[in-house]
C-alpha cells in the first residue's frame, strides 16, 4: 500500500539556522498538510496545499514558515530562522480528492526536528 | 474556529474489558470525524472515521457513535488487548475547510 515519506527522520539544528523538511506524497494524492507536535502534545495544523498554492493556514504558520512543490512528486517545509519553540515532530499528509475516501488524511512517518 | 475537546487524557483498563473515549466539538458545520492510533514515535494512523450523515460506525472491535445535536463523538474498544496501548486523538473537519483539527489526546494502557 502506498504511504506518505519523509526525510530526514531527525534533524538536529541550531536556533537561528534554516532547515527544509521534505516529503513524498501518495502519488494520486492532490491535497497536502503540514502538522506538528510539540512532545506530548496534540497534533496541530500548519498548513495545507492545494494547486500550487496555500489554501489554508493556521497562527502558527507565520512568516518563518514556507512551503513548496519544487516538482512533481516532493512537498517542503521550510523554517528560515528556527527558534527553540519550533522544536517538534513534524508531519505531512496527503489526501486524494476523487474516488473513495476523500476525506481520509494519510499521515508520514514525521521528521523530530531539535532545535539548540 | 473548531475546537476539538477529549477526556479523558490518560485510561487504564483490564485486558479483555472495554473501552470508551468521549470528544466534543464546537463547530456544528464539522461533518467529518477521524479517529487516530498513535504509538510513541509513530505517525497517526487512521482507525475509523465517521460522516455526519451516520450515527454508528463498527469495525470489528472498534466501534464510533456521533450525537450530531450534542456534537459529541465517542470511541468504543471492545474485548481490548494489550497491542490498543496507545494515544488516542479524536479529530474533526468542517465542510469549508480541509484541515482537521486534533483533540488533546487520550494515553489508554492495557492492563494484563
Amino acid at each position: 500500500e502506498p504511504e506518505v515519506t519523509q526525510t530526514p527522520s531527525h534533524q538536529v539544528t541550531q536556533m537561528g539556522q534554516e532547515v527544509i523538511l521534505r516529503c513524498v506524497p501518495i502519488s494520486n494524492h492532490l491535497y497536502f498538510y503540514w502538522y506538528r507536535q510539540i512532545l506530548g502534545q496534540k497534533v496541530e495544523f500548519l498548513v495545507s496545499f492545494y494547486n500550487n498554492e496555500i489554501s489554508e493556514k493556521s497562527e502558527i504558520f507565520d512568516d518563518q514558515f514556507s512551503v513548496e512543490r519544487p516538482d512533481g512528486s516532493n512537498f517542503t517545509l521550510k523554517i528560515r530562522s528556527t527558534k527553540l519553540e519550533d522544536s517538534a515532530m513534524y508531519f505531512c499528509a496527503s489526501r486524494r480528492l476523487a474516488g473513495l475516501s476523500t476525506d481520509t488524511q494519510y499521515f508520514g512517518p514525521g521528521t523530530r526536528l531539535t532545535v539548540l | 474556529g473548531e475546537n476539538v475537546e477529549q477526556h479523558p487524557s490518560t485510561l487504564s483498563v483490564q485486558e479483555g474489558d472495554s473501552a470508551v473515549i468521549k470528544c466534543t466539538y464546537s463547530d456544528s458545520a464539522s461533518n467529518y470525524f477521524p479517529w487516530y492510533k498513535q504509538e510513541l514515535g509513530k505517525r497517526p494512523q487512521l482507525i475509523i472515521d465517521i460522516r455526519s450523515n451516520v450515527g454508528e460506525k463498527k469495525d470489528q472491535r472498534i466501534a464510533v457513535t456521533l450525537n450530531k445535536t450534542a456534537k459529541h463523538f465517542s470511541l468504543h474498544i471492545t474485548e481490548t488487548q494489550p497491542e490498543d496501548s496507545a494515544v488516542y486523538f479524536c479529530a474533526a473537519r468542517d465542510s469549508s475547510a480541509s484541515k482537521i483539527i486534533f483533540g488533546s489526546g487520550t494515553r489508554l494502557s492495557i492492563r494484563p
